[in-house]
């Protein structure tokens, strides 16, 4: 499985838009972008997924580079509880039989 | 649509005793996936399971631990002989198919004491 890379912790001001940076830069073409999230003593929350377009859900967006080797997760409007941890994962997808592998993922605290 | 139900949601066990955590997948999935995170630590993999088939265990303990998930019913996440490192929340999650993006209970905390 292609590994990511993601920053341990990010901080946002309440209402403005939250960024999330991935680097995926081994990812195969027929691996798929997940985005997950881990609000405190929750389980993992799915946001969105893509594989080389660019996708939008009522959660959020998700920007994917051309050359597919990094993606940006976006929260239009970050609210309070927004902060958790957010996980960026790399998938072979339907029919494969992969396993979701999250590594340490991003602290998101959004700030009032 | 009811969503990946586990229980129970807290379970204190005796260090040597029997832990058993309980997973129903969400209606139409018949794939399972059980997910351990230690205290501060992130989710690990244990075991991929489809319906009376164990497809992936390659996060299993070698030891005391176990994983079905029976035709009927839901599947069963069991620790023999529980030690106080097996304090943790264990995650449940499941998918209509194999690959599919996969939704998660809302966990299982394990004390040992």
């Amino acid at each position: 499985d292609a590994k990511t890379t993601q920053p341990p912790s990010m901080d946002c001001a309440e209402g403005r838009a939250a960024n999330l940076p991935c680097n995926h830069s081994t990812i195969s073409g027929n691996e798929y972008v997940y985005w997950y999230r881990q609000i405190h003593s929750q389980g993992p929350q799915y946001i969105i997924h893509g594989l080389k377009n660019n996708e939008t859900n009522e959660m959020a967006s998700l920007i994917i580079t051309e050359d597919r080797k990094s993606s940006t997760l976006i929260l239009p409007h970050a609210t309070l509880r927004d902060t958790a941890v957010y996980y960026c994962i790399v998938s072979l997808g339907l029919n494969t039989g992969n396993q979701f592998y999250f590594g340490t993922g991003t602290s998101l605290t959004v700030i009032p | 649509n009811a969503g990946v139900m586990q229980n129970p949601r807290h379970l204190v066990r005796r260090r040597g005793q029997e832990a058993r955590l309980r997973c129903s997948p969400m209606k139409g999935h018949s794939h399972v996936y059980w997910y351990r995170q230690l205290p501060e630590e992130g989710l690990k993999f244990m075991v991929y399971l489809q319906k009376e088939n164990i497809i992936d265990e390659s996060g299993m303990p070698k030891e005391r631990f176990s994983a079905e998930f029976p035709k009927e019913g839901p599947s069963i996440l069991r620790i023999q002989q529980v030690v106080r490192g097996d304090s943790a929340a264990y995650f449940c999650a499941s998918s209509p198919l194999a690959g599919d993006t996969i939704y998660f209970g809302e966990g299982s905390w394990l004390t040992v004491v």
